[in-house]
């Protein structure tokens, strides 16, 4: 499979606790967005990488929120001191920067569930 | 400031008959504009996209999407519906902001396919 994954798929932990996810784009991809859906809404933005630099966050990304990608590769998004309100599912998309309007392709999400 | 508006949160239809999925956007450029799917346990799938070539869009499955700029519309069609359509679909918006390509996405139409 050529796509783009995430690891875990699920995710439950204790309010309080730190939580890291992982995004693997499509391998030739050179930027790779996150985004949070909650339920019964789209997808909203949080961050953008541009190969390993971090170009764009969104104000939903609190200072509890840090992404990284350090080789240009893949990415983590960690939360620290989760929240019942961090509840969602964690969307990473991958596209390849051709100078017209890119393409995102999804991964199919890691959820998590704060108790 | 981009946005998009979806018109219908659920619509559905029976089987072979046409599907109307109805999104309105607004946008301070020219926006580029798609249709995502999303499936139960699936990530999002890319349904078509318009970037300022022909405002008739003819994407996977069957599904096309008339884009109509006097309107601020792109709503989604397809002459005869099948019970693997029944899903989740987005509208959604890409413009440039900054440096980045965010995607804003509307909230969602559930599309029920009926014997």
């Amino acid at each position: 499979d050529t796509g783009v994954s995430q690891d875990p798929r699920h995710k439950i932990t204790k309010r309080g606790q730190n939580v890291t996810f992982r995004c693997d784009p499509i391998s030739e991809h050179n930027r790779l967005y996150w985004y949070r859906q909650t339920l019964g809404q789209g997808p909203e933005f949080l961050t953008y990488f541009q190969n390993e630099a971090q170009l764009e966050k969104s104000r939903l990304l609190s200072d509890r929120f840090s992404a990284e990608r350090p080789k240009g590769s893949f990415s983590t998004l960690e939360i620290q001191r989760t929240e019942q309100g961090d509840s969602a599912m964690y969307l990473c998309a991958s596209s390849l920067a051709t100078g017209g309007t890119d393409t995102q392709y999804f991964g199919p999400g890691t959820r998590l569930t704060v108790l | 400031a981009q946005s998009v508006t979806q018109l219908d949160s659920h619509v559905s239809v029976s089987e072979g008959t046409p599907v109307l999925l109805r999104c309105n956007y607004s946008s301070s450029y020219s926006p580029s504009l798609f249709w995502y799917v999303q499936h139960p346990n699936k990530g999002l799938q890319l349904l078509l996209k318009y970037t300022s070539a022909a405002t008739l869009v003819k994407g996977i499955n069957g599904f096309e999407a008339e884009f109509k700029k006097s309107e601020t519309s792109f709503h989604l069609t397809k002459p005869s519906a099948h019970m693997s359509d029944a899903a989740e679909y987005f509208c959604v918006v890409s413009e440039m902001e900054g440096s980045a390509r965010q995607l804003t996405f509307g909230s969602g139409t559930q599309l029920t396919v009926l014997p």
